[in-house]
């Protein structure tokens, strides 16, 4: 059981670059979110999905697009990377009800130059 | 309001000795409770979680947490410190539906 599984591990960019980290999860969950770490600062949710064709925005979503065309997937896209978006990015899932945990990514260490 | 408060930015403890990792919630709801440790570079593993069963806790690598809710805490625990456990701890809150609100972290230390 892969769980969730987030690509790539590590990127460069330089400011004005776009690019998509991919997150995949095959454990049938319906919800699915984005986190950025920054240090000192916690994490913090970029943008979420509780199902096929439902997305919504999380705490700090300006500069990041989402889609969730399958339940399996839900891809974060960097239309122009810049500098501020230099950080470690985490995608999670969980069940929609009950009290499922989320279920975390090894993350992706995302550097703007 | 909804929120969580790690009391502790950063803990160091002796090897041998025990942990002990404070947070407190507030929550109009009887919410989910979550415990997850972070090793450096790493991503985040669930050490433990309280859904509204037994108020004591158990979880991996020895650790334990009580729910009080009179208190509106769940502090992690474990007796005996070991250099391994050296990592960020983050408690999470889970709110009614999809909300997870999240503790700022702990950085344990364990000194040999």
């Amino acid at each position: 059981n892969a769980g969730v599984t987030q690509t790539p591990k590590f990127q460069v960019l330089k400011t004005g670059q776009s690019m998509t980290l991919q997150c995949a999860q095959d454990m049938n969950h319906e919800y699915m979110s984005w986190y950025r770490q920054d240090p000192g600062m916690g994490l913090r949710l970029i943008h979420y999905s509780v199902g096929a064709g439902i997305t919504d925005q999380g705490e700090v979503p300006n500069g990041y697009n989402v889609s969730r065309s399958t339940t399996e997937d839900f891809p974060l896209r960097l239309l122009s990377a810049a500098p501020s978006q230099t950080s470690v990015y985490f995608c999670a899932s969980s069940y929609s009800l009950g009290h499922s945990p989320l279920h975390f990514g090894n993350g992706t260490r995302l550097t703007v130059t | 309001a909804q929120s969580v408060t790690q009391l502790d930015s950063h803990v160091s403890v002796s090897e041998g000795t025990p942990v002990l990792l404070r947070c407190n919630y507030s929550s109009s709801y009887s919410p989910s409770l979550f415990w997850y440790v972070q090793h450096p570079n790493k991503g985040l593993q669930l050490l433990l979680k309280y859904t509204s069963a037994a108020t004591l806790v158990k979880g991996i690598n020895g650790f334990e947490a009580e729910f009080k809710k009179s208190e509106t805490s769940f502090h992690l625990t474990k007796p005996s410190a070991h250099m391994s456990d050296a990592a960020e701890y983050f408690c999470v809150v889970r709110m009614s539906g999809n909300q997870f609100y999240f503790g700022t972290g702990t950085s344990l230390t364990v000194i040999p």
